[in-house]
């Protein structure tokens, strides 16, 4: 089973709102990821949390603030987002052993719309 | 600095033929390359892996093939179907370039469209 899943499928949000993302994985994974998609673009790394500790910002703006309650969830949490913003956010998972091969499993999504 | 280009942005094929999907990198301290296919809307789907010290792997219908001194990588589907029109993207990671995790580098995407 290398099911990573995400809620909701769709988020249609104002400048003011705050709402958060949610990430879940049952496999024992110790390294999560989050990703955004632009249309036609490939995925572009946002945040790495390796044993529930961030690894990696890639400097993000602040109103994205990620969050790793325990090993199996991973949060992104959004408040005050520009239109720009509007984008696939995904989320994938790996076991984070510090291996080479270390494969990356993604999951559906979260289509994000900010007016 | 695009360190992983897919220079074909599509390809269309026939059912039952090969598809040859390119990718090359720039960095050689990459250790460990990856296919996923994806549809619209959809995560990317884990498809096949190679590592650097090897220079082909097989799964099924899928080939992946490595070549170091070019700095270059294949996916060949044989035979296409139908069900693999999707858009396929290479990436590319380094222990050394992400630290104790991976940072996967993503190619632009080639979009393969397989008619019947």
């Amino acid at each position: 089973d290398t099911e990573v899943t995400q809620t909701p499928k769709h988020l249609v949000m104002g400048m003011t709102n705050k709402k958060s993302l949610k990430c879940e994985q049952h496999m024992g994974h110790r390294a999560m990821y989050w990703y955004k998609q632009k249309a036609k673009k490939p995925p572009e790394l946002m945040f790495v949390y390796s044993y529930e500790k961030l690894s990696i910002n890639e400097s993000v703006p602040s109103r994205f603030s990620p969050e790793c309650p325990n090993s199996s969830l991973l949060n992104l949490h959004l408040h005050a987002l520009q239109p720009e913003d509007s984008a696939l956010y995904l989320c994938a998972s790996s076991q984070g052993l510090g291996s080479v091969f270390d494969t990356q499993y993604f999951g559906p999504g979260t289509r994000l719309t900010v007016l | 600095d695009q360190q992983v280009k897919q220079n074909s942005p599509s390809l269309s094929v026939q059912e039952g033929r090969i598809s040859i999907l390119n990718c090359d990198y720039t960095n050689s301290m990459f250790d460990y390359f990856l296919w996923y296919k994806k549809y619209p809307a959809e995560g990317p789907t884990f498809l096949i892996s190679i590592s650097s010290i090897k220079d082909k792997n097989e799964d099924g219908r899928f080939t992946v093939f490595l070549n170091k001194s070019a700095k270059h990588l294949s996916l060949h589907i044989v035979p296409s179907q139908p069900g693999d029109s999707a858009v396929y993207f290479c990436a590319a990671s380094s222990l050394r370039y992400g630290g104790a995790t991976n940072k996967l580098i993503f190619g632009t995407g080639t979009l393969l469209a397989v008619q019947p």
